[in-house]
């Protein structure tokens, strides 16, 4: 399957600890996005990568969280000194430069801060 | 700024037959995408369907078909003969032509009765 993957899909983790999340887009896909997702409500833009370059963060990036895609291809998010309020599914998705406007997206990670 | 509204939290239809989603957005954009993504249960954003705006036609994908009402700012799903497999979260979104992030409404559960 080439389709968007995430590691891990699941994550518990004590408040105060940091945390790193993985992304694997769709070969050759060159924007990467990320969104967070909190129960029963749509998923909220984060940021987003053409390629290594990261040209878009939202105000819901804090100072806490940093994203990478090194090589512009998979994509990490980490989370600092996570906060309950963190508790959330952290989505991926990538498009086509041919085609930016459909974004394909992975199965994302759950994150639960105790 | 956009704003996605779906009016309707909890959908529900009985097998075969079927069912109208609604969708209403704001946005000041001329030039802009609407979509429509499945999020069936512990399993990963799927889109459905996608319109342009500046096409007056309504797309289709098989048994999924939208009314696009433009001046209303309407876009709602339809879909026909109604299967187990439909029942998710359904999602509407927009993007903003040259903008790179999609923006969600809180979404409709719909619950496909055998």
């Amino acid at each position: 399957d080439t389709g968007v993957s995430q590691d891990p899909r699941h994550k518990i983790t004590k408040r105060g600890q940091n945390v790193t999340f993985r992304c694997d887009p769709i070969s050759e896909h060159n924007r990467l996005y990320w969104y967070r997702q909190t129960l029963g409500q749509g998923p909220e833009f984060l940021t987003y990568f053409q390629n290594e370059a990261q040209l878009e963060k939202s105000r819901l990036l804090s100072d806490r969280f940093s994203a990478e895609r090194p090589k512009g291809s998979f994509s990490t998010l980490e989370i600092q000194r996570t906060e309950q309020g963190d508790s959330a599914m952290y989505l991926c998705a990538s498009s086509s430069l041919s085609s930016t406007d459909t974004q394909y997206f992975g199965p994302g990670t759950r994150l639960t801060v105790l | 700024a956009q704003t996605v509204t779906q009016s309707q939290p909890e959908m529900s239809v009985q097998e075969a037959e079927t069912v109208t989603l609604s969708c209403t957005y704001d946005t000041s954009e001329n030039n802009y995408y609407l979509f429509w993504y499945k999020q069936p249960p512990s399993r990963q954003m799927i889109l459905v369907i996608r319109q342009e705006a500046y096409k007056q036609q309504n797309a289709t994908e098989n048994r999924f078909s939208v009314n696009f009402q433009k001046a209303a700012k309407s876009f709602s799903l339809k879909i026909s003969d109604s299967q187990l497999g439909d029942t998710a979260m359904y999602f509407c979104a927009t993007d903003q032509t040259g903008a790179n992030n999609l923006f969600f409404g809180t979404g409709t559960r719909l619950t496909v009765i055998p």
